[in-house]
């Protein structure tokens, strides 16, 4: 089992739809949790951060469900600018941050 | 501005040939990661690095791979007899100051010819 699984995508969707990503991890031991946007052949930024409470930025929610070990990410209102790779990373401890493969977005107006 | 700067942007070697990477922190923090991503997939942990010292390291870095920190500044990724298969970007980053955060810089990109 991979570290980090993400869907691949591509998510092609409409300006103004929501989306949503979900992502899975395989070590239960992990202590932190994060959603990076990469755009093409950029490096990583990060997005937010991700509690088990679950956090809400602007437009972006993220949730956590550590029984499950599984992670997403909602989009809302999605804008032409919110195109690119979405990476969720996993921190297994000791800093060491796992990255899953990314899922692109493609936002259409 | 990036909180981190790497040089080369681009470099394009032969096989076999040793390559220097360089990452320079616009501040002074004790963690250092460097990360690949070869082109189309992820990105992959190669190797931290903290207090001058590794710290981790996966099983991609092996002994043609090497860190440093020559002088206490700049913080360089060796890999002494390249191959084909180490063409990818790759991003030095340190950590933020809330757990498990990452900054990348805007990465080297090393094509072995």
């Amino acid at each position: 089992r991979k570290e980090v699984e993400q869907d691949p995508g591509p998510f092609n969707v409409p300006e103004g739809a929501t989306v949503a990503f979900n992502c899975t991890y395989s070590n239960s031991a992990s202590q932190s949790f994060f959603w990076y946007r990469q755009d093409c052949r950029k490096e990583p930024k990060l997005l937010m951060s991700v509690y088990s409470s679950g956090n809400e930025d602007g437009r972006f929610t993220a949730q956590l469900n550590r029984a499950s070990q599984y992670i997403s990410l909602l989009i809302r209102d999605s804008k032409l600018s919110d195109s690119a790779t979405y990476l969720c990373a996993v921190n297994i401890g000791n800093n060491d941050m796992r990255f899953g493969a990314g899922t692109r977005l493609t936002v259409k107006p | 501005e990036p909180e981190v700067t790497q040089t080369p942007s681009h470099q394009v070697t032969q096989m076999g040939q040793e390559v220097i990477l360089r990452c320079v922190p616009i501040s002074n923090h004790l963690y250092f990661y460097w990360y690949r991503q070869i082109l189309g997939q992820k990105v992959e942990f190669l190797v931290s690095f903290y207090n001058n010292e590794i710290s981790e390291k996966s099983e991609i870095f092996d002994d043609q791979f090497s860190v440093e920190r020559p002088d206490g500044s700049n913080f360089t990724l060796k890999i002494r007899s390249t191959k084909l298969e180490d063409s990818a970007m790759y991003f030095c980053a340190k950590a933020g100051e809330n757990t498990g955060e990452l900054f990348f810089g805007e990465g080297s990109r090393l094509t072995v010819l």
